[in-house]
């Protein structure tokens, strides 16, 4: 799995876009970007993924630079359940990683300020 | 889609005992991930349990000390041995499943301090 480098915190006003970047630029052409979180004192949670397009759902958008050496989550309205510990992982597609267990950085402690 | 039930969700330990933890899956699946979360640290792989076969544990686990049993594809359970407050921690259990079919599915994790 590629690194990643994250911000250790960020601050965010509740109500503003929260902007969480990541940067990963030993990427491999087959290596996917990957979102969790985990909420204090409960087990991490997917968010999203993507490969090269931008990717949106309900609960976020990913932004992947074209270089692929970075990226971005976006939650478009921070509320303060949103505040909790994010990381982004970075690896090959599920169905072709062998069913290997996901390997975690320190990820960004996003704090949402009311 | 999976649901992880885990326990106990929390507990109190004395040094020098062992404490069970528990993993329940709502459906069946091949892999099932023990992890260990030190108190403001990122999550750390303890091992890997498939079914039918012995745990596989990463550097720095072992399994006299994390002994794993995987009876069924929907059951494991994680112990840790002669306790001392340094495995005073969070312990999570992970599936390779979730509803959505991209991601892994964690439960809730067990709280343990050992006094």
């Amino acid at each position: 799995d590629a690194k990643t480098t994250q911000p250790t915190s960020m601050d965010c006003a509740e109500g503003r876009a929260a902007n969480l970047p990541c940067n990963h630029s030993t990427i491999s052409g087959n290596e996917y970007v990957y979102w969790y979180r985990q909420i204090h004192s409960q087990g991490p949670q997917y968010i999203i993924h993507g490969l090269k397009n931008n990717e949106t759902n309900e609960m976020a958008s990913l932004i992947i630079t074209e270089d692929r050496k970075s990226s971005t989550l976006i939650l478009p309205h921070a509320t303060l359940r949103d505040t909790a510990v994010y990381y982004c992982i970075v690896r090959v597609a599920q169905a072709v990683s062998g069913r290997r267990a996901l390997t975690f950085g320190s990820g960004t402690r996003l704090q949402v300020q009311p | 889609s999976a649901v992880i039930s885990q326990k106990p969700s929390r507990d109190i330990c004395q040094r020098g005992t062992s404490l069970t933890i528990q993993c329940q899956v709502d459906s069946q699946v091949t892999m099932m991930f023990w992890y260990r979360q030190q108190p403001g640290q990122s999550l750390t792989l303890i091992a890997t349990a498939n079914q039918g076969s012995e745990a596989t544990y990463e550097s720095g686990f072992v399994i006299d000390k994390f002994p794993i049993s995987r009876p069924n594809l929907t059951f494991s359970t994680l112990t840790v041995s002669n306790m001392s407050p340094e495995d005073s921690s969070i312990y999570l259990c992970s599936v390779d499943k979730d509803r959505v079919g991209y991601g892994y599915t964690f439960g809730s994790g067990t709280r343990l301090t050992v006094v």
